[in-house]
């Protein structure tokens, strides 16, 4: 149980367009659910907490105009990162916390999606 | 703020050898510590989750302890395998923030 997925797996884009990532959870509700963002050899940064129903919370330096988190259910948050950069050229991973877990803090992760911007 | 250190940043030990790879914290109040593995290119493996109120997790040839106290948190790998080859991260959660703040990381190779 507890499965996460993310599509897509790897997308690239040309400067200036906009992509979106999809973040599902597919057997549990998730009322939370976060972005990271992780460049090559590099740890995790959390972007942005996703709440179902209400506005997203970014962390510092973090541009929520360029980043548009939308969680519109309790299953599904998306990512689009508009007007796309190569420096915007990434590995994006979702995570979600079971809402109806018994280990409530417990996040799940994604596998994923590689992003280049050419 | 919480920050998470990982140390070492890489290391390369042969087939067999026992190893521990270290984390430190600066926030003591933390819910939880969890350990993940990664694959390059790949997503996250939830390994070991330390709560707070425990100070080890076991699962087959993994260990992971938890000292709130000094800040510190190891995970003990027995009798490695070039499959344990992997970046191993580990995260804290709790305090102010109860986010989940990750290390830096330690890539581990385990030669044949």
């Amino acid at each position: 149980g507890a499965v996460v997925s993310q599509h897509p797996s790897r997308v690239i884009c040309k400067s200036g367009t906009s992509v979106k990532i999809e973040c599902r959870s597919l057997d549990f509700q998730a009322t939370t659910m976060f972005w990271y963002r992780q460049f090559p050899k590099k740890s995790l940064m959390l972007m942005a907490t996703s709440n179902e129903g209400s506005k997203a919370t970014y962390e510092q330096g973090v541009e929520k105009d360029k980043f548009l988190i939308n969680h519109a259910s309790l299953t599904l948050s998306t990512l689009t990162v508009t007007s796309a950069h190569p420096e915007d050229s990434s590995f994006y991973i979702c995570s979600a916390r079971d809402s109806g877990g018994l280990v409530s803090y417990e996040q799940y992760f994604g596998p994923g999606t590689r992003l280049t911007v050419t | 703020k919480q920050e998470v250190t990982q140390i070492p940043a890489a290391l390369s030990v042969p087939e067999g050898e026992n190893l521990v790879l270290n984390c430190s914290f600066t926030d003591s109040a933390i819910y939880n510590l969890q350990w993940f593995r990664q694959d390059p290119g790949k997503g996250l493996t939830s390994l070991l989750l330390i709560q707070s109120s425990q100070r080890e997790q076991t699962s087959g040839r993994l260990n992971a302890s938890l000292d709130k106290s000094s800040g510190r948190s190891t995970l003990y790998i027995a009798a490695s395998q070039p499959g344990d080859s992997a970046t191993y991260l580990c995260a804290g959660q709790g305090g102010a923030t109860n986010k989940l703040i990750f290390g830096t990381g330690t890539l581990l190779a385990v030669q044949p």
